[in-house]
């Protein structure tokens, strides 16, 4: 049974960078075809999606937050990592991981509990 | 790209059937079958239930099932259950490798 677990600072420094490692077990993260995603929930706010990985470390990401953002695979741990520079009190917020169903344009079906960062001033 | 629009709340009676609706545009659910939802208990992990429009993951209720029309999806709930209150948020993919997010919908079970 695949499992997903965010882990990473809860309180991070505003203009400081944001870091959290997803570490999967159950499942190996170089399986063929499966891409692996951040996903993040302001309070009080809807779900946003931040980018994704394959294994081989192509990424994408989503344009508002392009700028900022660098996710990054170690097939050796079967983790990925989520880097976000100069936070501000906007990226306070729940950040999930998850796992893309295949295709990877159909959506996410597994994901981690969440762990919330938040911004200090 | 825009978030997609969900109402903030809907409740209902135990067996009874309720539906919640997710708005886009013709730039991702109108164009393309890949809307996904997903229920979520505060505090655990997102879980996905329907996806591809219509399709139920194994192990997913029956009661559970997704439809769309033009750029509204929706999802529908049968015989309402006190477990189904959680947050159910809609996702549709949007082109260009991004995929974009309802506001989510909190339903009670009265």
């Amino acid at each position: 049974h695949l499992q997903l677990q965010e882990s990473g600072p809860g309180l991070v420094k505003s203009s400081e960078t944001l870091s959290l490692t997803c570490t999967v077990s159950g499942g190996s993260i170089s399986s063929t075809n499966y891409y692996w995603a951040w996903i993040r929930q302001p309070p009080g706010k809807g779900l946003e999606w931040i980018g994704s990985i394959y294994y081989s470390g192509s990424a994408y990401y989503n344009t508002s937050l392009k700028s900022r953002v660098t996710i990054s695979v170690d097939t050796s741990k079967n983790q990925f990592s989520l880097n976000l520079s100069s936070v501000t009190a906007a990226d306070t917020a729940v950040y999930f991981c998850a796992r893309h169903i295949i295709p990877v344009r159909s959506g996410f079906d597994y994901w981690g509990q969440g762990t919330l960062v938040s911004v200090s001033s | 790209q825009s978030a997609l629009t969900q109402p903030a709340s809907v409740s209902g009676s135990p067996g009874q059937s309720i539906t919640i609706s997710c708005t886009g545009t013709s730039s991702d659910v109108g164009t393309y079958d890949l809307v996904s939802w997903y229920q979520h208990h505060p505090g655990k992990a997102p879980k996905l239930i329907i996806y591809e429009d219509t399709k139920r993951p194994s192990g997913v209720s029956n009661r559970f099932s997704g439809s769309k029309s033009g750029n509204t999806a929706s999802l529908t709930i049968s015989g309402l259950q006190a477990e189904d209150e959680a947050d159910y948020y809609c996702c549709s993919y949007a082109g260009n490798r991004h995929w974009v997010f309802g506001g989510g919908t909190r339903l009670t079970v009265l």
